[in-house]
C-alpha cells in the first residue's frame, strides 16, 4: 500500500498566486487532515474531514479551503498566497468507527515557499 | 485551549545512554496521547499510543508513561543509538475518535557515536 501520498513535494509561489496541494490515501480511512508545520514548531491543524462530503475548520483555517468528494482524496486549496503561508504542509489520515480505531498515517509533506 | 509543551527543545547524548523526553499538557481531559518521530524532510511516524485509561505503553527500547491527572507524559529511550536521532513530538486528542491532535513543538534528539 502507498499510504498517504502528497504532491507536489516542493513548490515556490509568488504572492497572490493560488495552488492546490493534493492528498490521496489508499487505506480506506474515514478521517483526513491537513496540518502545517512552521520551522521549529509543532503541527497545527488547518482543516479536517470525518468522511466524504464533510469538512470542518481546525485551528488555523484562514486563507485555505478544502473539499472531500471521495474517501480517498482531500485537496487543500490556497487562494491569494501570502508569505505567512510559507510552511511545510502535512496530510494525514486515520480510521475510527465505534470501538475500532487505527492511528494516524502521515504523508511525507509539501514544502511551500511564498515569495 | 489545550497547550502542549515539550522539554527539552534539544538534547544531545552519547550512544548507549538512557534518556527521558518530557511532555506536559494543560487540559487533562484527553482521550489519548501519542508520541511521534519525525526525521528531517520526512513525515511523522507513530511510535506509541497511550489511551487515557492506560498508564504506559512499551515498544522495544521505548517506553511511554502517562499521568493524566498531572498533565504529564514521558518517553523513555533505553540504550540510545545514532539511528534514534530525530525530532520526537507528542500530541494529545480530546476526542474518542482520536482525531484532531494538538502537538507539542518537539524535542530534537542527537545521539552521538
Amino acid at each position: 500500500n502507498a499510504g498517504v501520498t502528497q504532491t507536489p513535494k516542493f513548490r515556490i509561489l509568488k504572492i497572490g498566486q493560488s495552488m492546490t496541494l493534493q492528498c490521496t490515501q489508499d487505506m480506506n480511512h474515514n478521517y483526513m487532515y491537513w496540518y502545517r508545520q512552521d520551522p521549529g514548531m509543532g503541527l497545527k491543524l488547518i482543516y479536517y474531514s470525518v468522511g466524504a462530503g464533510i469538512t470542518d475548520k481546525g485551528e488555523v483555517p484562514n486563507g485555505y479551503n478544502v473539499s472531500r468528494s471521495t474517501t480517498e482524496d482531500f485537496p487543500l486549496r490556497l487562494e491569494l498566497a501570502a508569505p505567512s503561508q510559507t510552511s511545510v504542509y502535512f496530510c494525514a489520515s486515520s480510521y475510527s468507527i465505534g470501538e475500532s480505531w487505527k492511528g494516524y498515517t502521515f504523508g511525507s509533506g509539501t514544502r511551500l515557499t511564498v515569495v | 485551549k489545550q497547550e502542549v509543551t515539550q522539554i527539552p527543545a534539544a538534547l544531545s547524548v552519547p550512544e548507549g545512554e538512557n534518556l527521558v523526553l518530557n511532555c506536559s499538557f494543560t487540559d487533562s481531559a484527553i482521550y489519548n496521547l501519542q508520541w511521534f518521530r519525525q526525521d528531517p524532510g520526512k513525515g511523522l511516524t507513530s511510535l506509541l499510543l497511550i489511551q487515557s485509561s492506560q498508564r504506559e505503553q512499551t515498544s522495544g527500547r521505548l517506553n511511554a508513561s502517562l499521568d493524566k491527572s498531572s498533565g504529564r507524559s514521558t518517553l523513555y529511550i533505553a540504550a540510545s543509538q545514532p539511528g534514534d536521532s530525530a525530532t520526537y513530538l507528542c500530541a494529545v486528542s480530546k476526542e474518542t475518535s482520536g482525531s484532531r491532535l494538538t502537538f507539542g513543538e518537539g524535542t530534537q534528539l542527537t545521539v552521538n557515536p
